[in-house]
């Protein structure tokens, strides 16, 4: 059965901090999704992963992901305040139109 | 740009009440799926159907939900009898044939009393 495990699973840090959130999971899977989600809202898709060695970068988050290792990071640079979210990276089964399974989420506090 | 759209956005209910949850879909999407979130929990998957049947459905998928597509456009999901367990955040998704990204709705609140 496919498990995604993030952390840390909450984070607190400061303004202009940089910061890496992990995600591991447990079996072969093709994409790797990370969403961001705000209190009482829906999932807002960041980056699509789609092979070994693959980084995407838009403004302060960078994701990239090691096929191998079954890891993806999400990296923040120098965080401002409006980056404080629930951050998820989820994964899919092989197939493309399987379900993706979620994990635990991060939730990123920045403090001004 | 299209977008998923998902009614009513809030729905409370007495226990042992029936809902249906309705989401309609982005036009040309063929797969569509129905998530859950328990507050301040992870996103857990229930059903995805294509073709106008059910494609897999988790373990919390017991038989008082159903899904189905009556009018060829909306998706509905069914819970026959709430529980107060079934409190959550209902997500709609859809995804285009031959995509692998998973367009998610705003969600409907569901509060079970």
């Amino acid at each position: 059965e496919l498990k995604v495990e993030q952390n840390p699973l909450f984070l607190s840090m400061q303004e202009g901090k940089n910061y890496t959130i992990y995600c591991n999971y447990s079996t072969t899977s093709d994409r790797l999704y990370w969403y961001r989600q705000d209190p009482g809202k829906s999932l807002e898709s960041l980056f699509v992963l789609l092979s070994n060695g693959a980084v995407k970068q838009e403004g302060r988050l960078m994701a990239s992901l090691d096929t191998k290792a079954r890891l993806s990071t999400l990296h923040i640079t120098a965080a401002v305040h409006d980056l404080s979210a629930t951050y998820f990276c989820a994964v899919d089964n092989y197939g493309g139109r399987d379900k993706i399974i979620f994990g635990k989420g991060t939730r990123l506090h920045i403090l001004p | 740009e299209p977008e998923v759209t998902q009614t009513p956005s809030h729905q409370v209910t007495q226990m042992g009440q029936e809902v249906i949850l309705r989401c309609v879909p982005i036009s040309n999407h063929l797969y569509f799926y129905w998530y859950r979130q328990i507050l301040g929990q992870k996103v857990e998957f229930l059903v995805s159907f294509y073709n106008n049947e059910i494609s897999e459905k988790s373990e919390i998928f017991d038989d008082q939900f159903s899904v189905e597509r009556p009018d060829g456009s909306n998706f509905t999901l069914k819970i026959r009898s709430t529980k107060l367990e079934d409190s959550a955040m209902y997500f709609c998704a859809n995804l285009l044939a031959g995509s692998y990204e998973q367009y998610f709705g705003p969600g409907t609140r569901l509060t079970v009393t």
